[in-house]
């Protein structure tokens, strides 16, 4: 059973352009959703993450926002660019047990 | 301050021979976890550990696999009589004690089994 739900599976953007990845949870209980970035050959780096308490957090040109009662969460990746070319992998946390979603290969067009 | 290390980094198998991934956690952590990433696939989980305890073995394969986190050394991800299926990168993962939220990847094992 998959415990986090994302989409899309690859996304293609404009160098410029708004990339969105969204993710879906059942749990109730989780506590914590971290969003990853892995480049070819490397092992995922968190990027951002975020509690539940707040509706939208953001870092420099990435934002999560967070929808508690739709239990879904969106990262969104402002004036794209080639090096933000990666897979992004969303996931939710209680405690020490981790889910992640199945990853977004995102390509960024010059 | 370094991370999560990991090795080999590759590793090639023939079929039927045994493979042993390597993961020393990031100084402080007490808690580690491998996942098995498939080409074009997502993280799958496989087990979940403290120092000499396993917590959560859910997504191991009933057979040919296991894992242990000495009192002393690294953790030890083991397949035996690898298959040419196993081929994957094993990443290993280590969280401080309980409750932190905090998930640190090392640059994971790539295996290849011929």
């Amino acid at each position: 059973q998959q415990q986090v739900k994302q989409s899309p599976q690859s996304l293609i953007v404009q160098k410029g352009g708004i990339s969105i990845i969204n993710c879906a949870y059942e749990n109730t209980a989780f506590d914590y959703f971290p969003w990853y970035q892995q480049f070819p050959g490397k092992g995922p780096a968190l990027l951002i993450a975020i509690r539940p308490d707040v509706s939208e957090k953001k870092e420099g040109r990435f934002t999560i926002s967070f929808n508690k009662s739709a239990k879904q969460f969106s990262l969104h990746i402002m004036d794209s660019q080639p090096g933000d070319s990666a897979t992004y992998f969303c996931a939710a946390s209680m405690g020490n047990q981790f889910y992640f979603g199945t990853g977004t290969s995102l390509t960024v067009i010059p | 301050n370094a991370g999560v290390m990991q090795n080999p980094r590759h590793l090639v198998r023939r079929r039927g021979q045994e493979a042993r991934l390597r993961c020393s956690p990031m100084k402080g952590h007490s808690h580690v976890y491998w996942y098995r990433q498939l080409p074009e696939e997502g993280l799958k989980f496989m087990v979940y550990l403290q120092k000499e305890n396993i917590i959560d073995e859910s997504g191991m394969p009933k057979e040919r696999f296991s894992a242990e986190f000495p009192k002393e050394g690294p953790s030890i991800l083991r397949i035996q009589q690898v298959v040419r299926g196993d081929s994957a990168a094993y990443f290993c993962a280590s969280s401080p004690p309980a409750g932190a939220n905090v998930l640190t990847f090392g640059a994971g094992s790539r295996l290849t089994v011929l």
